[in-house]
């Protein structure tokens, strides 16, 4: 079974702050993700990567940085959180290619409230 | 216009009824489609995933593709409570599109005791 941890289940942190989610696959997937889902907005990408040490970013990536230093973990960094940037995150892990047809695994999320 | 559009519900339903969730795409580069459960609180679970034109059954759960109308099904069979979920499609085009996937919004669903 392909498994996708994610650190936290919640977090509370304070504007300003520096924080960071981190995501485990251990299925060897290639590819990476990170989404935010809000009520009525859906699923948005944020950053992804395709390799280790590669990024790219997605639809929303202003205020958010991303780290892959290994094939298994990515993590999401908020340089300097902000109040909007409360929301439910979610990483995913893919195969590269067409391997299972590019379907993506999500781990649990973590809610963040930034105060 | 959005490339995926999905009826976001509330979709409700009584126990043992057939349920049928449907979303409708723009673009005819997309080649595999998939379906995604979330319960509140929770990430996606991954369901089913197709790539052809028909039928594709996984116990209580069928995916139709039908490419020509670009227009994908899933249906739910006997529903049960525990089917209470919101159903999610999503499609990738491998080729020009990277590994990203499209999602659609989402549809709600509430099977009633």
């Amino acid at each position: 079974d392909v498994k996708v941890t994610q650190s936290s289940r919640y977090l509370v942190k304070r504007t300003g702050e520096k924080v960071f989610l981190e995501c485990v696959q251990d299925m060897d997937h290639e590819n990476m993700f990170w989404y935010r889902q809000d009520p009525g907005l859906g699923l948005r990408l944020i950053y992804f990567s395709y390799d280790v040490k590669m990024k790219e970013k997605g639809d929303i990536p202003e205020g958010y940085s991303v780290s892959r230093e290994k094939k298994e973990r990515f993590s999401l960094i908020l340089e300097s959180a902000s109040t909007n940037q409360t929301s439910m995150y979610l990483c995913a892990s893919s195969f590269s290619g067409g391997r299972q047809g590019g379907t993506q695994y999500f781990g649990p999320g973590t809610r963040l409230t930034v105060l | 216009q959005k490339e995926v559009e999905q009826d976001p519900g509330p979709l409700s339903v009584p126990e043992g009824a057939i349920v049928s969730l449907n979303c409708t795409y723009s673009n005819s580069a997309f080649q595999y489609f998939m379906w995604y459960r979330q319960y509140s609180r929770k990430g996606p679970e991954l369901l089913m995933y197709t790539y052809s034109s028909g039928n594709k059954e996984d116990g209580r759960f069928t995916a139709q593709v039908d490419k020509s109308s670009k227009y994908i099904s899933l249906f739910i069979r006997d529903s049960q409570p525990s089917d209470s979920a919101t159903y999610l499609c999503a499609m990738i085009k491998l080729t020009g599109g990277g590994n990203k996937l499209t999602f659609g919004t989402g549809t709600q669903l509430k099977v009633e005791l």
